[in-house]
């Protein structure tokens, strides 16, 4: 596909569960991020990874938060012992890198916590 | 804490109506302005990336204008269409690769 694809779009968990979510960036993209937008909320910085520097993990909220991307491309945000206040629509990100460049959004995962 | 912020919240116009939208953001250390055009169940798609002080970006019925000693930018749209309804953002690059997003403007546009 041409574009970034996030997985599942939809996921109804219980309190106290983990989640993995999933990020497929645009090939070749070198820059990926992590947002995430509560109700009533704007976007909110999560995490940014970039070629093979280390990441920008400045805005996840706590430790129960966790990323990786492997070999440069799939990313996995990974929210553990997961809370009423986690529900939020994550939305993933691509670009060539560098803040001049255009960042593409995929469709977003919808997280319910129960 | 860096705030980007956006202004109005939230705008009703009727088609045909022309209208524009405010994002402030601090001065210093200024990179690049971003804006995004977010509709209902779809993903964010961007509009414009701007960043030097005075850039004027167009785009069919939407333009954008750009201050940046003052950290202001204003997005345009003229003879707005109901397809037009979305969320604008508009997002700030300040010497880093990240994007600090506005909480946006939610356009209605009624037929």
């Amino acid at each position: 596909g041409a574009g970034v694809s996030q997985s599942p779009s939809n996921k109804v968990t219980e309190k106290g569960k983990d989640v993995e979510l999933r990020c497929d960036p645009i090939s070749g993209h070198t820059a990926l991020y992590w947002y995430r937008q509560s109700l009533g909320q704007g976007l909110e910085f999560l995490i940014y990874f970039q070629g093979n520097s280390a990441p920008d993990k400045s805005g996840l909220p706590s430790d129960r938060f966790s990323a990786e991307r492997t070999g440069g491309s799939v990313s996995t945000l990974t929210i553990q012992r997961t809370q009423q206040e986690d529900s939020a629509v994550y939305l993933c990100a691509s670009s060539q890198g560098r803040g001049k460049n255009i960042q593409y959004f995929g469709a977003g995962t919808r997280l319910s916590v129960l | 804490i860096l705030n980007v912020e956006q202004s109005p919240q939230s705008l009703h116009v009727q088609e045909g109506d022309s209208t524009n939208f405010t994002c402030s953001f601090p001065s210093s250390n200024f990179y690049a302005l971003h804006w995004y055009r977010w509709e209902t169940a779809k993903s964010p798609e961007a509009l414009f990336v701007m960043t030097l002080n005075g850039d004027e970006k167009k785009k069919g019925r939407i333009s954008a204008t750009l201050n940046t000693k003052e950290g202001y930018s204003y997005l345009y749209i003229k003879g707005s269409q109901p397809e037009d309804s979305a969320t604008y953002l508009c997002a700030l690059a300040q010497g880093t690769d990240k994007l600090i997003f506005g909480t946006g403007t939610r356009l209605q546009v009624f037929p």
